[in-house]
């Protein structure tokens, strides 16, 4: 079965703090994402990979980094944690596939709370 | 650039009843048309997708149809169930490689 986990369900931080959001999928996809997900905004893409060590920025990446040693994992780094990061987290992956077949499967979710 | 617009919610409906969930998109070409779901505490999970105009999706007692005429990918139910109380998303592929572009969500809740 198909499994995408996140380290943490929920996270408490303080505005300055450096944050690890983990990500790991047990499927050997190729593709990997990070998501926020804000209500009556949907869900808005952070960053992306393609594969190991490589990254491209999505929407919203000002504020996070990313980083992927590995093909299996995916951490999501927020630099100098602010109020406005405060959301639910959704990391994804997919198969490097053709045009239509790139059905994600997600994570559960990390709700942060920056204080 | 592209989007993808959905009814506000939420949608409350009762048990039985016939469910309509626009969804409507901007993009260029002619991408992928998906319908996630996202039950309470969980992350999304693909309802349902279509990869070209006049394709209809389906699973689960839902259906949607890739209408290219009107820019449209309508999610609909004939009889919803309480279990179908979630959050349902309407997404795009507006490249290859993946990335999905949301709509905003719409919130069903099915009392019984």
């Amino acid at each position: 079965d198909v499994k995408v986990t996140q380290s943490s369900r929920y996270l408490v931080k303080r505005t300055g703090e450096k944050v690890f959001l983990e990500c790991v999928q047990d499927m050997d996809h190729e593709n990997m994402f990070w998501y926020r997900q804000d209500p009556g905004l949907g869900l808005r893409l952070i960053y992306f990979s393609y594969d190991v060590k490589m990254k491209e920025k999505g929407d919203i990446p000002e504020g996070y980094s990313v980083s992927r040693e590995k093909k299996e994992r995916f951490s999501l780094i927020l630099e100098s944690a602010s109020t406005n990061q405060t959301s639910m987290y959704l990391c994804a992956s997919s198969l490097l596939s053709a045009v239509g077949e790139e059905t994600q499967y997600f994570g559960p979710g990390t709700r942060l709370l920056v204080l | 650039g592209d989007s993808v617009t959905q009814m506000e919610g939420p949608v409350t409906l009762s048990e039985e009843a016939f469910l309509t969930i626009n969804c409507t998109y901007t993009a260029t070409g002619y991408p992928s048309l998906f319908w996630y779901v996202q039950y309470p505490g969980e992350g999304l999970q693909l309802l349902l997708k279509a990869t070209k105009a006049d394709d209809k999706g389906s699973n689960k007692g839902f259906e949607a149809t890739y209408r290219k005429e009107t820019t449209s990918f309508h999610l609909e139910k004939g009889s919803v169930q309480v279990s179908d109380s979630a959050v349902y998303f309407c997404a795009l592929v507006y490249n290859q490689g993946g990335k999905l572009i949301f709509g905003q969500g719409t919130e069903l809740s099915v009392k019984p």
